[in-house]
């Protein structure tokens, strides 16, 4: 069966630091990936998609970069985290065939920039 | 424009009330709407699709394209209920899942 996997799950870093959050799947090939920020009052909020090794599409112009070095592994980055990168944010996979669309989504990584 | 609104920030009911929470979207041609949830200190999870016409849970939720709106109801809330719940809708490039910001649901004894 797939899994995914994020991690660290909490991360409490300084302003100006970099960062760097990795998210693995396994049990499946080829799935489009995706990293999500949850943010009270803004819900959820699309950053960056994944539809094979190497293509990123952003969805948000932001302080975020994304990278996709392997079939299963998506990171997401940082040069310099800003006060207002601090949030929740998620990792998901998406289904194939009959479960197309669904995406299934990581335990997250809670982010606290100070 | 691709849109998702969920009106309610939060919603509370007591224990065997009616529960609805609103969804209404923007989009042109035939829509893929999804409701996900996420309770506490779990993963947020697929709760139903309109497309499977299933009752998960209890909830159910009917597409209407008229008033653009994919209400998700339950005739009698638990408390086990409460939850975060996304309203969420397939984008015009069939890639990527566009979220309403989410209800809190809080049921009551």
């Amino acid at each position: 069966s797939q899994t995914i996997h994020q991690w660290p799950a909490t991360l409490v870093q300084p302003v100006g630091s970099p960062l760097s959050l990795e998210c693995t799947v396994e049990g499946t090939s080829n799935p489009n990936l995706y990293w999500y920020r949850q943010a009270a009052g803004r819900g959820l909020q699309l950053l960056f998609y994944s539809v094979g090794i190497g293509q990123i599409s952003s969805e948000v112009p932001q302080n975020l970069s994304a990278s996709r070095p392997q079939d299963r592994q998506f990171i997401l980055s940082s040069k310099k985290l800003l006060l207002s990168d601090s949030g929740f944010y998620l990792c998901a996979w998406g289904g194939t065939g009959l479960a197309k669309n669904i995406q299934y989504f990581g335990a997250g990584t809670r982010l606290s920039v100070l | 424009a691709q849109r998702v609104t969920q009106p309610e920030k939060l919603l509370s009911v007591f224990k065997g009330a009616p529960v609805e929470l609103k969804c209404n979207y923007s989009y042109s041609g035939s829509p893929e709407l999804f409701w996900y949830v996420q309770y506490s200190r779990q993963r947020l999870q697929l709760l139903l699709r309109h497309i499977s016409r299933e009752s998960i849970k209890g909830f159910t939720a009917d597409l209407n394209k008229g008033e653009t709106s994919f209400h998700l109801k339950k005739p009698f809330a638990q408390e086990e209920d409460s939850a975060m719940y996304y309203c969420a809708l397939r984008d015009q490039a069939g890639t990527a899942l566009i979220f309403g910001k989410g209800t809190t649901l809080s049921v009551s004894s």
